[in-house]
C-alpha cells in the first residue's frame, strides 16, 4: 500500500521562510501534488512534481527526490494567509490514483 | 466560469439509509474524483470517473458506488450508512490527462 508521512504542526514567523517535509512509501510512483486546505475550505493545488528537482511558483517551491522518496515544499515571505494545513499526496498505483498524507497543519504568527 | 459545485451543501441521515450526492465538474474538464475526508485527516481516494467508467477505486466497501453521465457531472451513492461514513465528502474534477484537480466545496454528511 501508499503512506506518507509529513509532519503534524509547524509554526512560523510572518515574513521568514518555512519547509514542510513529505516522505512516502509506495509503488508505482508518478509524482508528488501538494494542496493548501484553509479551514472549512477546499483543498486548492498548489504544485507537482514528476521528476526530480526544484519546481518554483511564486513564492511556494516544491522539491522532489525520486530516490530518496521524499520531497517538500517551501513557502517564502511568509503571510498570514498562509496559516492552513498543507498536504502531500503521490500519483501511484494507477496514475490518477491519489493518496494524500495526513496534513501539516502550518501556523503564522506576527 | 463556475467551478466545481457540489450539492447539497449538507446531509444529514440516520443508520442504514441511502444517501446519494452530486457534483459538477469545471468547465471543459473529463475526469471527476471523489474522496472522503474525516475531521483533522486528508482526503482519503474513494474513487474516479472517466468516460463514465470508474478507472480506479480506492479502499472502499462495495457500499460506496458512483456514476458518471455524458455532460461529465457525477454522482456518489452510499448505501446502509454506517456512523463512521460522517464526513466531509470532496468531488474534484481535472482533465484525464492532467495532474491539477480542482475540488469542489463538499458536501457535509452526518449519520445519527
Amino acid at each position: 500500500g501508499q503512506s506518507l508521512e509529513q509532519p503534524s504542526e509547524v509554526t512560523a514567523v510572518e515574513g521568514a521562510i518555512v519547509q514542510i517535509n513529505c516522505t512516502y512509501q509506495t509503488s508505482g510512483f508518478y509524482g508528488l501534488s501538494w494542496y493548501q486546505q484553509h479551514d472549512g475550505g477546499a483543498p486548492t493545488f498548489l504544485s507537482y512534481n514528476a521528476l526530480d528537482g526544484l519546481e518554483e511558483t511564486g513564492r511556494f517551491s516544491s522539491f522532489l527526490s525520486r530516490s530518496d522518496s521524499y520531497g517538500y515544499l517551501l513557502l517564502q515571505e511568509l503571510q498570514m494567509k498562509d496559516s492552513a494545513s498543507y498536504f502531500c499526496a503521490v500519483n501511484s498505483g494507477g496514475y490518477q490514483k491519489v493518496t494524500f498524507g495526513t496534513g501539516t497543519k502550518l501556523q503564522v504568527i506576527p | 466560469d463556475a467551478g466545481v459545485t457540489q450539492s447539497p451543501t449538507h446531509l444529514i441521515k440516520t443508520r442504514g439509509q441511502q444517501v446519494t450526492l452530486r457534483c459538477s465538474p469545471k468547465s471543459g474538464h473529463d475526469t471527476v474524483s471523489w474522496y472522503q475526508q474525516a475531521l483533522g485527516q486528508g482526503p482519503q481516494f474513494i474513487f474516479q470517473y472517466y468516460e463514465e467508467e470508474e478507472r480506479q477505486r480506492g479502499n472502499f466497501p462495495d457500499r460506496f458506488s458512483g456514476h458518471q453521465f455524458p455532460n461529465y457531472s457525477s454522482e456518489l451513492n452510499v448505501n446502509a450508512l454506517l456512523l463512521g461514513d460522517s464526513a466531509l465528502y470532496l468531488c474534484a474534477s481535472s482533465l484525464w490527462v492532467d495532474n491539477e484537480q480542482f475540488f469542489g466545496p463538499g458536501t457535509r454528511l452526518t449519520v445519527l
